[in-house]
């Protein structure tokens, strides 16, 4: 139990357009969702933390109307890159916890970003 | 504020050793900590997860130990195999349904 489900798995783009990744909670619900940007050799970077039916809390130093964030679901999250910019390129991962895993954390595939 | 550290930054072992990775944390208010792999390019996958209450988890030839007092977390991989190279990560939860705050993660290649 506790599947996170992440797409796309990889997507590359032309500067300036946007791009929507999804994060779906399988088999539970997810009233909170997180999203993380890793850089190469790079621990996980916390960019924002996803609340179904309410606004998305940003970390310091995330544009809020650079990564769209829409939890409109108990089980789905979206975070939209907006006008994508070279310096966006990165992998982007997505993770919910489960009450019934004592709170462990289960996370998505992830979605490598390349900018172009 | 919450910081972790993982030590070493990088192992590498001849296949069949055994090994320990550490993980250490500055505040001991914690709810859990998480061990993580993450294989090159692909997301997290959760290890062990240690209750604040716990000592120890394990799991086939893994075994995470917690010393909450001290702060500090290993986990212990028995009969290393050329199919654990991985980065592992650990992290720790604050409180239910909080941020978890990572290590920066140590890359093991075990060689065959």
């Amino acid at each position: 139990g506790a599947v996170v489900s992440q797409h796309p798995s990889w997507v590359i783009c032309k500067s300036g357009t946007s791009v929507k990744i999804e994060c779906r909670s399988l088999d539970f619900q997810a009233t909170t969702m997180f999203w993380y940007r890793q850089f190469p050799k790079q621990s996980l970077m916390l960019m924002a933390t996803s609340n179904e039916g309410s606004k998305a809390t940003y970390e310091q130093g995330v544009e809020k109307d650079k990564f769209l964030i829409n939890h409109a679901s108990l089980t789905l999250s979206t975070l939209t890159v907006t006008s994508a910019h070279p310096e966006d390129s990165s992998f982007y991962i997505c993770s919910a916890n489960h009450p019934g895993l004592n709170y462990g954390y289960t996370f998505g595939s992830g979605t490598r970003l390349t900018v172009v | 504020k919450q910081e972790v550290t993982q030590i070493p930054a990088a192992l590498s072992v001849p296949e069949g050793e055994n090994l320990v990775l550490n993980c250490s944390f500055t505040d001991s208010a914690i709810y859990n900590l998480q061990w993580f792999r993450q294989d090159p390019g692909k997301g997290l996958t959760s290890l062990l997860l240690i209750q604040s209450s716990q000592r120890e988890q394990t799991s086939g030839r893994l075994n995470a130990s917690l010393d909450k007092s001290s702060g500090r977390s290993t986990l212990y991989i028995a009969a290393s195999q050329p199919g654990d190279s991985a980065t592992y990560l650990c992290a720790v939860l604050k409180n239910q349904g909080g941020k978890l705050i990572f290590g920066q993660g140590t890359e093991l290649s075990v060689k065959p």
